[in-house]
This record gives C-alpha cells, sequence and structure tokens, in this order.
C-alpha cells in the first residue's frame, strides 16, 4: 500500500471548516483514499473514502486531485467534538488483499479550539 | 444499529490467568480482525477472519489465538497472559468485497500484572 504524509498537527477555529491535507505521491491506480479518526483511545472511526472523485456525506467532504497525488478532507463546521487524530490511509479495496490490514501512520492531532 | 461489540471494555488481572477478549458484530460481515495499540507503535494487526473457520497471522500473532466459530463472533484468547501484552485492543469488521471500510469496536484496555 502506498504511504501517507499527514502534518502532525493542526488547530482549527469551532464553526469553522477544517481542512487536513494528505500526500500518497506513490499511490497506485487501484487503491482508494480512506479516512478516520480516533478520538482519545476510542475505536477509530470511519469517515469517507474515495478513488478518484470527490465525496461527500454526513460528516465531511473528501477532495481527490486530479493525479492523485494527494487529498483533503474538510470538516465544513468543525465543532470541539471533532477534536480527535485523522488518518488517511491508501489500500486497495477489496479486503482479501493483504489481510485487509489498514496501516495507521502518525496521522494528525487536530485541535478545535472555542 | 450496526456495531462492533467488544467485552470487557477494561479488565486488570495477572500474569498467566487466560482470558479472553469477546467480539461481535451484527453487520453480517465476513471479515473481522483484531488489532492492538501502543503509544508510539500505533495500531498493529494481531490476527485476521476471511469468514468462518478460516483465520491466519496478522503481523503480532505471538502470545494469542483466535477462533471463528460462528459469523458474528470472534473471541481473542489470550491463554498465558504476560505484561506485555498490556494494550488496548480493537475489533475490527468490513465485508470482504468491494471497497467497503471497516468498522471497529470501542476498544479493551487490558492491564497484565
Amino acid at each position: 500500500d502506498a504511504k501517507t504524509t499527514q502534518p502532525p498537527s493542526m488547530d482549527c477555529a469551532e464553526g469553522r471548516a477544517a481542512n487536513l491535507p494528505c500526500n500518497h505521491s506513490t499511490i497506485s491506480g487501484n487503491e482508494y483514499v480512506y479516512w478516520y479518526r480516533q478520538i482519545h483511545s476510542q475505536g477509530p472511526q470511519y469517515i469517507i473514502h474515495g478513488l478518484k472523485n470527490n465525496e461527500t456525506n454526513e460528516m465531511a467532504s473528501l477532495i481527490i486531485t486530479e493525479d492523485r497525488k494527494s487529498s483533503t478532507l474538510i470538516l465544513p463546521h468543525a465543532t470541539l467534538r471533532d477534536t480527535a487524530v485523522y488518518y488517511c490511509i491508501v489500500r486497495v479495496g477489496p479486503i482479501y488483499n493483504q489481510g485487509g490490514k489498514l496501516i495507521f501512520g502518525q496521522g494528525t492531532e487536530l485541535s478545535v479550539k472555542p | 444499529e450496526a456495531q462492533v461489540t467488544q467485552n470487557p471494555r477494561y479488565l486488570i488481572t495477572v500474569t498467566g490467568k487466560k482470558l479472553t477478549v469477546t467480539c461481535s458484530q451484527n453487520m453480517n460481515h465476513e471479515y473481522m480482525s483484531w488489532y492492538r495499540q501502543d503509544p508510539g507503535l500505533g495500531l498493529r494487526q494481531i490476527y485476521y477472519s476471511m469468514n468462518v473457520e478460516v483465520t491466519d497471522k496478522g503481523d503480532v500473532p505471538e502470545g494469542y489465538k483466535v477462533s471463528r466459530k460462528e459469523k458474528r463472533n470472534f473471541p481473542l484468547i489470550l491463554e498465558s497472559p504476560s505484561p506485555n501484552q498490556t494494550s488496548l485492543y480493537f475489533c475490527a469488521s468490513s465485508l470482504v468485497q468491494g471497497d467497503q471500510p471497516q468498522h471497529f469496536g470501542d476498544g479493551t484496555r487490558l492491564s497484565i500484572l
């Protein structure tokens, strides 16, 4: 699976959009970009994923550049409860590949401040 | 509600006393997996299962056993726990096909004294 690079930490004001970047320059054509977050020792929570098109759900939006070498997770109106470590993970879709293992890097620690 | 349920959430026990951490999912997922999370080491996969009666080792399987007798359950067994197994454990599940995400339980914090 492709390696990802994320900034170690970011701050965001409550109510503002949080834009979390991820670089994945070695991504392969069949690899998806998945975003998870972990709120202080709770289980990782799935947020969103995409292959090449931009995606939106009730939690966030995912913007993937045309060359697919980077992406941005957007939390449109960050709240204090969005304070967490955010992980960008690149892997092929089907679980039977590599035992389904998710490789969580260091992630970005997002602090939402009042 | 779709969920992955782990029990217990917290356990303090002593070296050598066998313990089982249960994991159950209600989403009819074929795939289930166990991870442990340690400071500075991130999440590491212990064992996984692609379906009933099919299990395989992850990256750190030593000292652990699993079984998959039913689709919904995937217990993690520590036959003779040792202090280096003190950790935060997560169970995850997913469909096998397609690109669907994995869903995680709330975690089990084990302390082995």
